[in-house]
């Protein structure tokens, strides 16, 4: 049971190139989320789904599109990356029947856009 | 979802409890008070969670004052693994209120653990 892992940990763009970020748990969750976390600041919701087929915005949604075409996988996707964009992203998912609701959280990708 | 309010950074003593304040002293009746903790470049790990009573797991308890406006966390024996950033965070439990489980992360508590 691997949990959440997101791929890449680590990649490096430029401005204007585009690239997808995975997230996959094998928890059979149906919730998953996508955060952004910003030098010195708290986690900020961009996107969630609450089902296979299902997406919706989060705080910060601009520039970022998501995709939940199977349960386990919530993919992120950066259209034309901005140096605004640099932060490192986390993914987390959880069971609609769990009984503390905790999230699960992905050890994160760090992106920097040039 | 109702605000919080923590201080920005605590140290505590190797081996002494840890005593984490939050306030939310907007909360509203079907909101419950959450607590995760994220270790330096990890992604968040969840704590404990409660409404109104006291609740204590493997890993902390959480005292919730009787008007709930406010609340501690604690670490009963504080180790250097427990240095981390704290987050208090109020919401209604899934499905209640139409809530999606989404988590309003402020910036937390900056516990460091001095040996």
């Amino acid at each position: 049971n691997a949990g959440v892992t997101q791929t890449p940990k680590f990649r490096v763009l430029k401005t204007g190139q585009s690239m997808t970020l995975l997230c996959a748990q094998d928890m059979n969750h149906e919730y998953m989320y996508w955060y952004r976390q910003d030098p010195g600041m708290g986690l900020r919701l961009i996107h969630y789904s609450v089902g296979e087929g299902t997406t919706a915005k989060g705080e910060v949604p601009d520039g970022y599109n998501v995709s939940r075409l199977k349960k386990q996988n919530f993919l992120l996707g950066l259209e034309s990356a901005a140096p605004s964009q640099t932060s490192v992203y986390f993914c987390a998912s959880t069971h609609q029947r769990l009984a503390s609701y905790e999230q699960y959280f992905g050890p994160g990708t760090r992106l920097t856009v040039t | 979802d109702a605000k919080t309010t923590q201080p920005t950074s605590m140290d505590c003593a190797e081996g002494r409890a840890a005593n984490l304040p939050c306030n939310h002293s907007t909360i509203s009746g079907n909101e419950y008070v959450y607590w995760y903790r994220q270790i330096h470049s990890q992604g968040p790990q969840y704590i404990i969670h409660g409404l109104k009573n006291n609740e204590t797991n493997e890993m902390a308890s959480l005292i919730i004052t009787e008007d709930r406006k406010s609340s501690t966390l604690i670490l009963p024996h504080a180790t250097l693994r427990d240095t981390a950033v704290y987050y208090c965070i109020v919401r209604p439990r899934q499905n209640e209120g139409g809530a999606t489980n989404k988590l309003i992360f402020g910036t937390g508590t900056l516990l460091a653990v001095q040996p």
